[in-house]
């Protein structure tokens, strides 16, 4: 049983498309993450969302949005494609009155953008 | 968060002991240190988190100095599989609102055989 599912694995698309890119917990955690680590391999914050509170890292563009559907789902939405959105995107999540282990985090989706 | 510094690179072999330490010479007295680890295309991974006492876990050991401003994880017998990048993260603990997890730039360990 995969604990944080992403799908998909791999997603190549040309520039300007909308894609997303879904995300699935089974853990029963409360809050859900995306992070972006681009090709220097630095893992930045994008958003966090539990179902009282987004947090939106200030340098995310618009063109990116979370869409919860429920507590175990946190899918990101990207409009408008850019080259400088290929990286790997990663999905995480966490419980709040749960501190021993930390984030759980799936194994990341590639998005490259041609 | 208090900021964190660590060595870029290290090696270690096979067998040994692997030792890697962290700076966090700002932390305050909620702040939390905790180790994650990103081996090679996977999504990084908890290993162990401490305040001020020294922990172990099946995975590793924290040793956090009496002043709190260094701390050191060790990985008793590394092997192979223990090559990656680790992240010491200081970090309150918040039971309230979603608290985000900042990764700094990490130690890319490698395990020699």
């Amino acid at each position: 049983d995969t604990a944080v599912s992403q799908t998909p694995k791999y997603l190549v698309t040309q520039m300007g498309n909308d894609k997303s890119i879904k995300c699935e917990q089974n853990l029963g955690h409360d809050t859900m993450y995306w992070y972006k680590q681009d090709s220097k391999k630095f893992l930045k914050i994008m958003f966090s969302y539990n179902n009282k509170e987004l947090i939106i890292n200030e340098t995310v563009p618009n063109r990116f949005s979370p869409k919860s559907p429920d507590k175990a789902h946190l899918n990101l939405h990207i409009n408008s494609l850019e080259l400088g959105d290929s990286a790997v995107y990663f999905c995480a999540s966490s419980h709040r009155g749960q501190f021993n282990y930390g984030y759980t985090f799936g194994s990341g989706t590639r998005l490259t953008v041609v | 968060d208090a900021k964190t510094t660590q060595p870029p690179s290290m090696d270690c072999a096979e067998g040994r002991a692997a030792n890697l330490p962290c700076n966090h010479s700002t932390i305050s007295g909620n702040e939390y240190v905790y180790w994650y680890r990103q081996i090679h295309s996977q999504g990084p991974q908890y290993i162990i988190h401490g305040l001020k006492n020294n922990e172990t876990n099946e995975m590793a050991s924290l040793i956090i100095t009496e002043d709190r401003k260094s701390s050191t994880l060790i990985l008793p017998h590394a092997t192979l599989r223990d090559t990656a990048v680790y992240y010491c993260i200081v970090r309150a603990r918040s039971s309230g609102s979603a608290r985000q997890l900042t990764f700094g730039s990490g130690t890319q360990m490698t395990v020699l055989p």
